[in-house]
C-alpha cells in the first residue's frame, strides 16, 4: 500500500523560474486536493479535483499557479514564474469522491524560492 | 461559515503527563469532526474521527469526544511518549464532505 507520492520531496529555485510539483494518489481514489502549508496562513486547500475535473481552484492564489491531473493516477502543481513568498510545503491528498472527508495525505513537498 | 479553533502551541509535557488539546467549532449543519496527526518531515495522518454527536474517537491512546452542547472536540491521551511529538490539526467536515477545515495546528513536544 505506497499511499499518496509526492515528488520532489525538496525543491530549491530561484525567483522566476518554473516549478512542477507531481502527485500520484491511492489507487482507486477519484479525488484528489492539493495543499500549501505555511507558518502563517497555515493549510490551505488550493485546488481539488473530482475524476480528474478541477472542481473549485478558489484557492489558487494567483495566476500563476496551475495545476492539472491528465489521468487518474497523476497531478501536477505548476508555478510560473516562482516568487519567494511562494516557499512553503505543499501537500497532494486523495480521496474516494463518496467519502471525501477521509483523506489521505502525501508527505509533501518542501519548495524553497531564493 | 464553519470554522475551526484550536489552542495555540506550542506545547512541552515530560513522559507520562496528561496531555489536553482544545479544539472548537463553528458549524451551521451537522459536521464530522477529525484530529490529524503530522510527525516531523511527514504528511499528516489521520488519528481519530466522530461523525455525530456524543461520538468519541480513539486511536493511539488519543481520544475526543464530539460534544454538541458546546461544540468542541477536545484531544486527549492519559500519558504521552516522547513518540508523541507532533504537530496535531482539528479539522472540520461540512455534512456534504465537500468542505473542508483544518485548524492551526498545535505543536506538542514530551521530553523524556
Amino acid at each position: 500500500d505506497a499511499g499518496v507520492i509526492q515528488s520532489p520531496r525538496h525543491e530549491v529555485t530561484e525567483m522566476g523560474q518554473e516549478v512542477t510539483l507531481r502527485c500520484k494518489p491511492i489507487s482507486g481514489h477519484n479525488s484528489l486536493f492539493w495543499y500549501r502549508q505555511t507558518m502563517m496562513r497555515g493549510l490551505e486547500l488550493l485546488i481539488y479535483f473530482n475524476n480528474n475535473v478541477p472542481i473549485d481552484d478558489s484557492g489558487m492564489p494567483e495566476d500563476r499557479f496551475s495545476a492539472k491531473m491528465p489521468n487518474a493516477s497523476f497531478s501536477t502543481l505548476k508555478i510560473q514564474p516562482s516568487e519567494p513568498r511562494d516557499s512553503a510545503v505543499y501537500f497532494c491528498a486523495s480521496s474516494f469522491t463518496d467519502r471525501p472527508s477521509f483523506r489521505f495525505f502525501g508527505p509533501g513537498t518542501r519548495l524553497t524560492v531564493l | 461559515g464553519d470554522s475551526v479553533t484550536q489552542m495555540e502551541g506550542p506545547v512541552t509535557l515530560s513522559e507520562e503527563a496528561f496531555l489536553t488539546i482544545n479544539c472548537t467549532y463553528t458549524a451551521t449543519g451537522y459536521p464530522s469532526l477529525f484530529w490529524y496527526v503530522q510527525y516531523p518531515g511527514e504528511g499528516l495522518q489521520l488519528l481519530l474521527k466522530a461523525t455525530k454527536a456524543d461520538d468519541k474517537g480513539s486511536n493511539k491512546g488519543f481520544e475526543a469526544t464530539y460534544r454538541k452542547e458546546t461544540t468542541s472536540f477536545h484531544l486527549e491521551k492519559g500519558s504521552v511518549q516522547v513518540s508523541d511529538s507532533a504537530v496535531y490539526f482539528c479539522a472540520l467536515s461540512d455534512g456534504t464532505g465537500n468542505q473542508f477545515y483544518f485548524g492551526t495546528g498545535t505543536s506538542l513536544t514530551v521530553i523524556p
